[in-house]
C-alpha cells in the first residue's frame, strides 16, 4: 500500500530536549516536505527536498533542521524544542516519479502532535 | 510574493444545501490551485487541482472548482451537501523559487446540520 508513514504519532517533551520525527514513504517519491499546522493559520511549510542531499528553507524553518540521505526518508530534527514549536506537523510526498514540479499531488502522512512544555 | 486567503473560518450548511468555500489567491505568475480536505485526526487529501486547461475542475466526492483569473478566484463548491462533508478544506498554490514551495490558506472548516 502506497504510504507516508511518520513516527511518532504524539510526543510530549520539555524545552531543550532533542528530538526527531521520522517520516518515510514507500513511493519512491523524489519531493518531500514538512508542514506544520496551526489554528487560524494553515500549513506552513518548514523544509523541503527536491531529492536525496537537496533541501531548502520554506516559509518556518527557524528551530528546525532536516537531511535527505535517501530517498524514502527525510526526518525532522528539533535540536533544542521550545514551546513555540508546540504545533501539529505533516511531512508529505509529491506523486512525480521523476521530477517533481508545481502541479503534483501531495501524500501527507498522518501527522505528529508535539507538545513542548 | 504569493498568497491564498480563504473566506469564513468556519461555514455552516444544511444537509442538501449548496457548499460554497471560498478561496482567493495573489502570485505573480500563472498559478497552479490545489483544494485539500482533512477529516478529524487525519492528513490532508487532494479534492482536486487546476494546472492548465479547462478552467472548470471536478474532484473526488462531488466537488468542483472554477478557476477565474480576472477574479483570482478558485471556489469550491457542491452542489449538495451530505455529512459526510463535514472537514477541513485547504485552498493552496504551488509557485517556484529556486525549487517550489506550496502556500496553503488558513482553512474553512464546513459543518453539515441534519
Amino acid at each position: 500500500e502506497a504510504q507516508v508513514t511518520q513516527n511518532p504519532r504524539y510526543l510530549i517533551t520539555v524545552t531543550g530536549k532533542k528530538l526527531t520525527v521520522t517520516c518515510s514513504q514507500n513511493m519512491n517519491h523524489e519531493y518531500m516536505s514538512w508542514y506544520r499546522q496551526d489554528p487560524g493559520l494553515g500549513l506552513r511549510q518548514i523544509y523541503y527536498s527536491m531529492n536525496v542531499e537537496v533541501t531548502d528553507k520554506g516559509d518556518v524553518p527557524e528551530g528546525y533542521k532536516v537531511s535527505r540521505k535517501e530517498k524514502r526518508n527525510f526526518p525532522l530534527i528539533l535540536e533544542s524544542p521550545s514551546p513555540n514549536q508546540t504545533s501539529l506537523y505533516f511531512c508529505a510526498s509529491t506523486s512525480s516519479l521523476t521530477r517533481a514540479d508545481l502541479t503534483d499531488t501531495q501524500y501527507f502522512g498522518p501527522g505528529t502532535r508535539l507538545t513542548v512544555l | 510574493a504569493q498568497s491564498v486567503t480563504q473566506l469564513g473560518s468556519h461555514v455552516s450548511v444544511s444537509e442538501g444545501a449548496l457548499v460554497l468555500l471560498r478561496c482567493n489567491y495573489s502570485s505573480s505568475v500563472p498559478p497552479y490551485l490545489f483544494w485539500y480536505v482533512q477529516y478529524p485526526n487525519q492528513g490532508l487529501q487532494l479534492l482536486l487541482k487546476y494546472t492548465t486547461g479547462a478552467t472548470l475542475v471536478k474532484g473526488i466526492n462531488g466537488f468542483e472548482a472554477e478557476f477565474k483569473k480576472s477574479e483570482t478566484s478558485f471556489h469550491l463548491t457542491k452542489p449538495s451537501a451530505h455529512m459526510s462533508d463535514a472537514a477541513e478544506y485547504f485552498c493552496a498554490v504551488s509557485v517556484r523559487t529556486g525549487g517550489f514551495k506550496t502556500i496553503f490558506g488558513a482553512g474553512t472548516r464546513l459543518f453539515v446540520k441534519a
